[in-house]
């Protein structure tokens, strides 16, 4: 298996720009989560969804924070309009989930973003 | 709600010593999974060991191992003859039987030097 696919692997925009990161998840998983790192505010959970479904996104820090899964097989996270403190590495991981009984989730490589 | 606290935001260890990473955690819960989760300086985050709540033997993978207790809430990562890849942050995970995510401590900065 290909692992977890993000692109794309580094984006730079300027402020006021949409932005948009995709996601593939790993084939047969059901969990699929979008994560944010900074170095002030470490690893956040944004948002997550199960089959598809958004089940919490009480971590999107705005408005201007959007995520998206239409298929099983890939998730857009979107910025409209980017702002420089949304400068930050965004990893998507995902996982089994809970039917199957395995939590251990699989993490891409990460989006490095930078807003100028 | 559960927390998971790593205590130690960074250390160090020479080469071919042992190190021991510590973590608490904070749940009702009676089972649940824990987890170690790497990431080296190339920034993608792999899983080192996970351990079920409800298994009494603690979980063990080559030079890692994990010491779990239980009632303490407690979670200890223990790298044995620690190697220059070792390097990396390392996050410490809960997560419950009845809901599809993780929560994850703030992470210890391990150096390893030769």
């Amino acid at each position: 298996d290909a692992g977890v696919i993000q692109s794309p692997r580094h984006e730079v925009t300027e402020m006021g720009q949409e932005v948009t990161l995709r996601c593939k998840p790993i084939s047969g998983h059901d969990y699929l989560f979008w994560y944010r790192q900074t170095m002030m505010r470490g690893l956040e959970l944004l948002i997550y969804f199960n089959n598809n479904v958004p089940i919490d996104d009480s971590g999107m820090p705005e408005d201007r924070f959007s995520a998206k899964m239409p298929n099983a097989s890939f998730s857009t996270l979107k910025i409209q309009p980017s702002e420089p403190r949304d400068s930050a590495v965004y990893f998507c991981a995902s996982s089994l989930g809970v039917v199957r009984g395995a939590y251990t989730q699989y993490f891409g490589p990460g989006t490095r973003l930078t807003v100028l | 709600a559960q927390t998971v606290t790593q205590s130690q935001p960074e250390m160090s260890v020479q080469e071919a010593e042992t190190v021991t990473l510590s973590c608490t955690y904070d749940t009702s819960e009676s089972n649940y999974y824990l987890f170690w989760y790497k990431q080296p300086p190339s920034r993608q985050m792999i899983l080192v060991i996970r351990q079920e709540a409800y298994k009494q033997q603690n979980a063990t993978e080559n030079r890692f191992s994990v010491n779990f207790q239980k009632a303490a809430k407690s979670f200890s990562l223990k790298i044995s003859d620690s190697q220059l890849g070792d390097t990396a942050m390392y996050f410490c995970a809960f997560s419950n039987t009845n809901a599809g995510k993780s929560t994850f401590g703030d992470g210890t900065t391990l150096t390893v030097k030769p």
